[in-house]
């Protein structure tokens, strides 16, 4: 596609339920990345694709945290047993292969744990 | 790991003047220095880029300086304008993919 395309935009749900955030990445790009902005913070490092593998997953904060990556493409992020301190806006990005540069981000999922 | 910090958190000036943010990282092997405005509700977006074997970068009203041997660096906004008003995050780079962010600064440009 043009963009980075994330869904669902805004995602509201109850503490302890499992969630699930999608991306969609540029066509071509086989890196992708998912990071983390809590209200008025910083951007955090939660993982690295490239390709179908993962071979950085050291930002995720929890084990109930999980990410795959099917055909080299769209990524679904998995939060289980969700904590109100997981809400923030998840936001993916992708780029070339090897370069980070031309890191291109999606509009993000802003996620509220009640 | 890298470790990047940025200042200041928020800046406020006037309409015309100069503004300047700074990053320091820790890593000496960083090699790669992107700066990412974002406005408000919307997402982070490149304005300029830099590697380390540049010194200074300029694109019209924007540049960003690098200084190898202190470990940092720093975007200057020349002739501010109230639509620079944003969230600026400086990061760093020392592999062919993770970028670490700074903890941004939300710039105030008055009218």
């Amino acid at each position: 596609g043009a963009g980075v395309s994330q869904s669902p935009s805004n995602k509201v749900t109850e503490k302890g339920k499992d969630v699930e955030l999608r991306c969609d990445p540029i066509s071509g790009h086989t890196a992708l990345y998912w990071y983390r902005q809590s209200l008025g913070q910083g951007l955090e490092f939660l993982i690295y694709f490239q390709g179908n593998s993962a071979p950085d997953k050291s930002g995720l904060p929890s084990d109930r945290f999980s990410a795959e990556r099917t055909g080299g493409s769209v990524s679904t992020l998995t939060i289980q047993r969700t904590q109100q301190e997981d809400s923030a806006v998840y936001l993916c990005a992708s780029s070339k292969p090897g370069q980070s540069e031309g890191y291109t981000f999606g509009s993000g999922t802003r996620l509220t744990v009640v | 790991g890298e470790n990047v910090e940025q200042h200041p958190s928020t800046l406020s000036v006037q309409e015309g003047d100069s503004a300047v943010i700074k990053c320091t990282y820790s890593d000496s092997a960083s090699n790669y220095f992107p700066w990412y405005k974002q406005e408000l509700g919307k997402r982070p977006q490149l304005i300029i880029d830099i590697r380390s074997n540049v010194g200074e970068k300029k694109d019209q009203r924007i540049a960003v300086t690098l200084n190898k041997t202190a470990k940092h660096f720093s975007l200057h906004i020349t002739e501010t304008q109230p639509e620079d008003s944003a969230v600026y995050f400086c990061a760093a780079s020392t592999s062919s993919y993770k970028l670490i962010f700074g903890s941004g600064t939300r710039l105030l440009v008055r009218p």
